[in-house]
Parts: C-alpha cells; sequence; structure tokens
C-alpha cells in the first residue's frame, strides 16, 4: 500500500518557466512533509519541508502548498532552470507519532528544465 | 552546515567478504538513519538510531549489522550479502527523536556484491 503517491513520472518544463510536482498521500496521521531533490548517484538534498499546521512555506523559489482536506501537497519552481533538472521526492512523516524518524517517500518526479 | 559524510564512496565485494560502510555528521545531530536505494525507487528505511540507541530495525536480514559507536559515528556491518543486495546506500541525520525533523542525507555508498 503506497501511502505517498506522485503520479507524474517525469514533467518537463522550459527554462523560466513554473514546474509544478504533485504528490498525494492517504495516511491521515502524516504531519509533516518534505520535498528532496537528488541527482543520479547522489544522496537526497533536503530542499523544503511544511507542517501540518500551515499550508504554504516560501523559500526562494521554491514553494510548497500543503491542502490536508484534499491530502495533497505541490512543490512550485519558479522561474525554472537547467540545474533544477533532477528526480524530486515527496516524504511525509508522522511527527506527533511513536514512529519518528520514519519518513514515507513517494516513487519521485524526473523534472527536465529545458534551456 | 548540514554534511554528512559516507565512505567509501563505492564497493565491490563477493558474497564471502566482511566489510563495513561508515557514516559520519558533526552537526550534533543525535538521530542517524541507514537507507537503501535501488534505481529509480524511493530510499527504504533499514535502521534508525535515537541517541545511539537502535530504536527502529525495518526487519533487515541479519547480514546487515549496525553499530553506533558514538553520537557523530554510524556503521553498517555487511557480511554474506546476496546480489540483490546491490545498490546505493544512503545514512541520514536529523536533530534528535522529536517531531518534525528533517533529515539530511550523506552522498551514499554505491555497493556491488558480485
Amino acid at each position: 500500500d503506497q501511502q505517498v503517491k506522485q503520479n507524474s513520472p517525469s514533467l518537463s518544463v522550459q527554462e523560466g518557466r513554473i514546474s509544478i510536482l504533485n504528490c498525494d498521500y492517504t495516511n491521515s496521521m502524516f504531519d509533516y512533509f518534505l520535498w528532496y531533490k537528488k541527482y543520479p548517484a547522489e544522496g537526497p538534498t533536503f530542499l523544503i519541508s511544511i507542517s501540518s499546521i500551515k499550508d504554504k512555506n516560501e523559500d526562494g523559489r521554491f514553494t510548497v502548498f500543503l491542502n490536508k482536506s484534499a491530502k495533497h501537497l505541490s512543490l512550485h519552481i519558479v522561474p525554472s532552470q537547467p540545474g533544477d533538472s533532477a528526480v524530486y521526492f515527496c516524504a511525509a512523516d508522522n511527527a506527533g507519532g511513536t514512529s519518528y524518524g520514519k519518513l514515507t517517500f513517494g516513487q519521485g518526479t524526473i523534472l527536465t528544465v529545458h534551456p | 552546515d548540514t554534511e554528512v559524510t559516507q565512505t567509501p564512496k563505492h564497493l565491490v565485494m563477493g558474497m564471502t567478504n566482511k566489510k563495513s560502510l561508515k557514516c559520519e555528521q558533526h552537526m550534533g545531530h543525535r538521530a542517524m538513519y541507514w537507507y537503501k536505494q535501488k534505481a529509480k525507487k524511493p530510499p527504504e528505511l533499514m535502521f534508525v538510531y535515537s541517541y545511539e540507541k537502535l530504536s527502529i530495525n525495518e526487519s533487515v536480514p541479519s547480514r546487515f549489522s549496525p553499530e553506533c559507536p558514538n553520537s557523530s559515528l554510524l556503521n553498517l556491518h555487511l557480511h554474506a550479502l546476496q546480489p540483490e543486495d546491490s545498490a546505493l546506500y544512503l545514512c541520514a541525520s536529523s536533530q534528535g527523536p522529536a517531531g518534525e525533523e528533517t533529515q539530511y542525507f550523506g552522498p551514499g555508498t554505491r555497493l556491488l556484491v558480485l
């Protein structure tokens, strides 16, 4: 049972435009969400997170939106740059529960930004 | 500084070998993790150490043996591995056993079992 889903395996965007990556979850106990970026053969790099008490968090070109009623979050990258081309993983945590430290990852979305 | 270091970067071992993967962080984090990642898949949690004590073992086979000698170091001892254990092994750390923990990952060790 996949509790965190990224339904788009890939996304292609023109440089300068907005990239929108989506993530859905099924476990209502998740209360902390993170986005990681990963290049091949490297470890994931933390990008941005959001707590379930918020519906938006912004850091530079990256904004994460959380819609708790829809169990949906999205990552917006504006403007997109070729260096943003990577695999993006959404991850969720039940931070207030007893399984702290157990991140549940989505399958990842490959973002390609064309010059 | 959010650096987690891992050695070696690459490792090739036979099925009868014994080897160890090392992970180090100097951020004062008290929780450390081992993940396994196969190609085109998300990372899968293997072990969690919290304050140098094993707190989560995700039913990992005993041929993988974790060790946390101190709060900055995490080892993964490998023995009698199978070819299907070939993967990228990632170490991560976070501040401590509290809520809303951001985990910071190392670059990984690419393991090939022949």
